[in-house]
């Protein structure tokens, strides 16, 4: 079974800082990835999708996220935070093509960005 | 892309009562999808709403507690009967768009007293 862990439910970071979330997955076949972020009050918006191809990818508003299949990990950053980055952002994995489409999804990260 | 809406937005419900939640996709999907977020907690899917076939409810999740429709492909409901205050809940529709990759409606904010 799939399964994702998003380490540290609760970031802190100043304004202009680094952002690093962490997102780990399990999955026994190759995964596709998601991050989402869900600002309060309102649905999730997709930030970034990893499926097959480059391991860096990169989404809307600055951030990246790099697949590595030796660690498992698709750890989401962005290099200078911003006060509007403020939000909950979720990491999640998926069925592989011709499976069910199902989003598994990690327990989420609150952003908090300080100025 | 595609623009989807819920209605209700919000919601404040009597316990045992049902409340029907709409979601409205703007373009045609095959694969629309309910979840749960609980106070503070991530997304857990309830069920798989395909048109033309009954929804597929994940574990913990019963047809009874949640019934669905999906007359065509670009509107669901989410029926949840027999309130009780742990239903209090955000619940969101989404849609697949292109493969695996769902888009999101804003959410229905139940609490039920």
């Amino acid at each position: 079974a799939q399964s994702v862990t998003q380490l540290g439910s609760h970031v802190s970071v100043s304004e202009g800082a680094l952002v690093l979330l962490r997102c780990n997955y399990s999955s026994s076949v190759p995964p596709y990835l998601f991050w989402y972020v869900q600002y309060p009050n309102q649905g999730l918006q997709l930030l970034l999708k990893y499926t097959t191809g480059a391991t860096l990818v990169k989404g809307i508003n600055g951030f990246e996220a790099e697949f590595k299949k030796s660690e498992t990990s698709f750890h989401l950053t962005k290099p200078s935070a911003h006060m509007s980055d403020a939000a909950e952002y979720f990491c999640a994995v998926s069925d592989p093509p011709g499976n069910t489409g199902k989003l598994i999804f990690g327990q989420g990260t609150t952003l908090q960005v300080k100025p | 892309s595609a623009v989807i809406s819920q209605k209700p937005s919000r919601d404040i419900c009597q316990r045992g009562t049902s409340l029907t939640i709409q979601c409205q996709v703007d373009s045609q999907v095959t694969m629309m999808f309910w979840y749960r977020q609980q106070p503070g907690q991530s997304l857990t899917l309830i069920a798989t709403a395909n048109q033309g076939s009954e929804a597929t409810y994940e574990s913990g999740f019963v047809i009874d507690k949640f019934p669905i429709s999906r007359p065509n492909l670009t509107f669901s409901t989410l029926t949840v009967s027999n309130m009780s205050p742990e239903d209090s809940s955000i619940y969101l529709c989404s849609a697949e768009v292109s493969y695996n990759e769902q888009f999101f409606g804003p959410g229905t904010r139940l609490t039920v007293l």
